[in-house]
């Protein structure tokens, strides 16, 4: 089985600018999470995504927002980046929200 | 509220020497506690998790870690380290209070082997 895949793996962009990432599941899994991994604030969970609906928010600016379609595919969309946006955004599933996740590789952001 | 605290953030061993990286946790219900890796550029892979049952428990390539209750620890053992185990380690907690089964993860702790 196919593990959590995510595009694009690297990304430059500059302060201002918006961007989409992309977190294709495992096959089977309905729930998609989003985090934020940088040096200075660790691992940050960003939000969960079940079944199209947005499940569980973390503590993040409204810039930050996501969406899940019907094949449980999701998108995280950051708009106007700032400087402190660059990190390492990883994307996890799970079968249902109380199972174990499983990462993709992630998705490393520079804003330049 | 959850919390997870990883003693440590660096720990240096030599290749065939015991491996030890600790994890206290808090929760207001019994958890579900969780060891993740992280090699460089790469996502987090799951090492172990413990949920109920035996509170020992194996995961891959030879790691183990213990849950004990009355010290709130689960900490990560390997008896022989492995230049291929240098990595960053993550212990992570999740919520079953709320259902919301969001996991909280320590800082990290970075695994340094010396041949």
């Amino acid at each position: 089985k196919a593990g959590v895949t995510q595009t694009p793996r690297y990304l430059i962009k500059t302060r201002g600018q918006q961007v989409t990432l992309s977190c294709s599941p495992i096959s089977g899994h309905r729930s998609v999470s989003w985090y934020q991994q940088t040096p200075g604030q660790g691992l940050q969970f960003l939000f969960e995504y079940f079944s199209e609906t947005q499940r569980n928010k973390g503590n993040f600016p409204g810039r930050f927002s996501g969406r899940q379609f019907s094949n449980s595919r999701s998108e995280m969309n950051v708009s106007t980046l700032e400087l402190g946006d660059s990190a390492l955004y990883l994307c996890a599933s799970r079968q249902l929200p109380q199972e174990t996740q499983y990462f993709g590789p992630g998705t490393r952001l520079l804003v330049l | 509220a959850q919390s997870v605290t990883q003693l440590g953030s660096h720990v240096s061993v030599s290749e065939g020497a015991l491996v030890l990286l600790r994890c206290n946790y808090s929760s207001s219900v019994p958890p579900y506690l969780f060891w993740y890796v992280q090699y460089p550029n790469q996502g987090l892979q799951l090492l172990l998790k413990y949920t109920t049952g035996a509170t020992l428990v194996k995961g891959i390539n030879g790691f183990e870690a213990e849950f004990k209750k009355s010290e709130t620890s689960f900490h990560l053992t390997k008896p022989s380290a492995h230049m291929s185990d240098a990595a960053e380690y993550f212990c992570a907690v999740s919520d079953q209070e709320g259902g919301s089964y969001i996991p909280t993860f320590g800082r990290g702790t970075s695994l340094i082997v010396h041949p």
